[in-house]
């Protein structure tokens, strides 16, 4: 159990709708990453917040949109979903900024409709 | 933009017989980080380069670290089947990048 959760574990949608995944990162990180993962295919980085801030970006879709809370809690918002939207969505957590390790969530599996 | 390549894409290997991923990045990288994620499961942190030249060795594993600082290598010496999954690099510049992946499987 790496301490990061992830919640929904499993969603179905059809398209053109919108979902949000949650994410808590360990107790004591500040940095949060999203991460989405197709079928077979590698982790493509979608966006890391820092402390509430937004720290980098990757090739994160305009429908697509994140925050980070208080809290430190962060969630994605998927929105005017497509098939091929259809992924793992992993969230990791670190200490700091990228020179330290992540620690990945169990993911939310995304299947739309 | 940045990438970081991996190859093999997929390996086959025999229990006992000894497996090489390679990982090269498109820039220089400050570090760079190794991933396993077993089937079904997510990725699980197992080392950070950061040195020129460096190697590190985790009983079976070495892992090195490119003079240039822009390719990297895993090497798993006499595989286990509790080797089977994906093993990610992921070059790290002002963002984490993750390699393609080399994805093992161990045959009995």
């Amino acid at each position: 159990d790496s301490g990061v959760t992830q919640t929904p574990k499993h969603l179905i949608t059809a398209t053109g709708q919108r979902v949000t995944l949650r994410c808590s990162p360990r107790s004591g990180d500040l940095s949060v990453y999203w991460y989405q993962q197709s079928l077979d295919q590698g982790l493509q980085f979608l966006i890391q917040y820092y402390n509430g801030e937004e720290r980098a970006k990757g090739n994160i879709l305009e429908r697509f949109s994140a925050q980070q809370f208080p809290d430190l809690h962060s969630e994605l918002n998927l929105s005017s979903l497509e098939l091929g939207d259809s992924a793992l969505y992993f969230c990791a957590s670190s200490a700091g900024g990228t020179t330290n390790e992540q620690f990945f969530g169990p993911g939310t599996r995304l299947t739309v409709l | 933009g940045q990438q970081v390549m991996q190859i093999p894409q997929y390996q086959h290997v025999q229990e006992g017989e000894d497996f090489t991923t390679y990982c090269n990045s498109s820039t220089t990288l400050s570090n760079i980080q190794w991933y396993k994620q077993r089937p079904g499961g997510h990725p699980v942190f197992l080392i950070q380069l950061v040195k020129s030249g460096e190697v590190k060795k985790q009983k079976r594993l070495t892992f090195q670290f490119g003079e240039a600082k822009k390719n990297s290598s895993l090497h798993i010496t006499a595989t286990q089947t509790t080797d089977v999954g994906t093993y990610f690099c992921a070059g790290n510049t002002d963002k984490l990048i993750f390699g393609t992946g080399t994805r093992l499987q161990v045959f009995p």
